[in-house]
């Protein structure tokens, strides 16, 4: 199956906004508002960021937001920090003959 | 606290058979789908399938389905991944996450995963 497709990398300043786009198809991120986003840090597991397309979840700072338009989602890091440069995955519901999720391929953050 | 324990770092040869196990806690255990994450070295992250302990139904994502089994034992609320030959293309970090489904009209839809366990490392070497 097709991951959904994310930049390898982009970068900003501290203080800095940045937006990773996740660019799928109407069977997934275009059909269904099940967008996630995900970062991980080199060495460590996954942590949830976004859900539903534009929820934070209990914890996560009000700096990271979600959205989405047509068949592609955007993760938006405001106020950018040095903590902040990791990878970041976005993931959605995919509808097939056999429904799974399909995960993009990762973008790297690099904090300058 | 919610939690998910997974089992350490395995070395395997090709053709041995393998089962790394994830414990949950703090949660209601059969409630959760469990799901499983493969990430192959400086790769990305795929999803392997997942299980609900409440009954053990079991879905997995087309390129895994067959190669591997997803299990579960409600009485330790502890979720397995499980390979019968191992291959060297196995190699790989797993992760378990604790992942939120519903149903709607008997389709199943697969939404974020919240809790994620540290992950278990295999390598498959000879």
């Amino acid at each position: 199956q097709s991951a959904l497709t994310q930049p390898a990398s982009v970068s900003g300043s501290p203080g800095q906004s940045i937006t990773i786009s996740c660019t799928g198809t109407s069977s997934d991120v275009g059909g269904y508002n099940y967008v996630s986003w995900y970062q991980q840090h080199p060495g460590k597991a996954p942590k949830l960021m976004i859900y539903d397309v534009s929820n934070r979840p209990s914890g996560v700072s009000n700096r990271f937001s979600g959205s989405k338009s047509g068949n592609t989602a955007s993760l938006t890091i405001s106020g950018l920090q040095a903590d902040d440069e990791a990878d970041y995955y976005c993931s959605s519901y995919t509808s097939s003959s056999t429904p799974y999720v399909v995960f993009g391929g990762g973008t790297k953050l690099t904090v300058l | 606290e919610v939690q998910l324990v997974q089992s350490g770092a395995e070395v395997k040869k090709p053709g041995e058979s393998l089962k790394i196990s994830c414990k949950a806690s703090g949660y209601s255990f059969t409630s959760y789908w469990i799901g499983w994450v493969r990430q192959m070295p400086g790769k990305g992250l795929e999803w392997m399938g997942i299980i609900y302990p409440g009954d053990s139904d079991t879905r997995y994502s087309p390129s895994f389905q067959g190669q591997v089994t997803i299990s579960a034992d409600k009485s330790i609320t502890t979720a397995y991944l499980q390979w019968s030959s191992l291959k060297a293309s196995d190699t790989a970090m797993y992760y378990c996450a604790r992942q939120r489904v519903t149903q709607v009209n008997k389709v199943y839809y697969y939404y974020s995963m919240d809790v994620w366990g540290k992950g278990t490392t295999v390598t498959v070497s000879s």
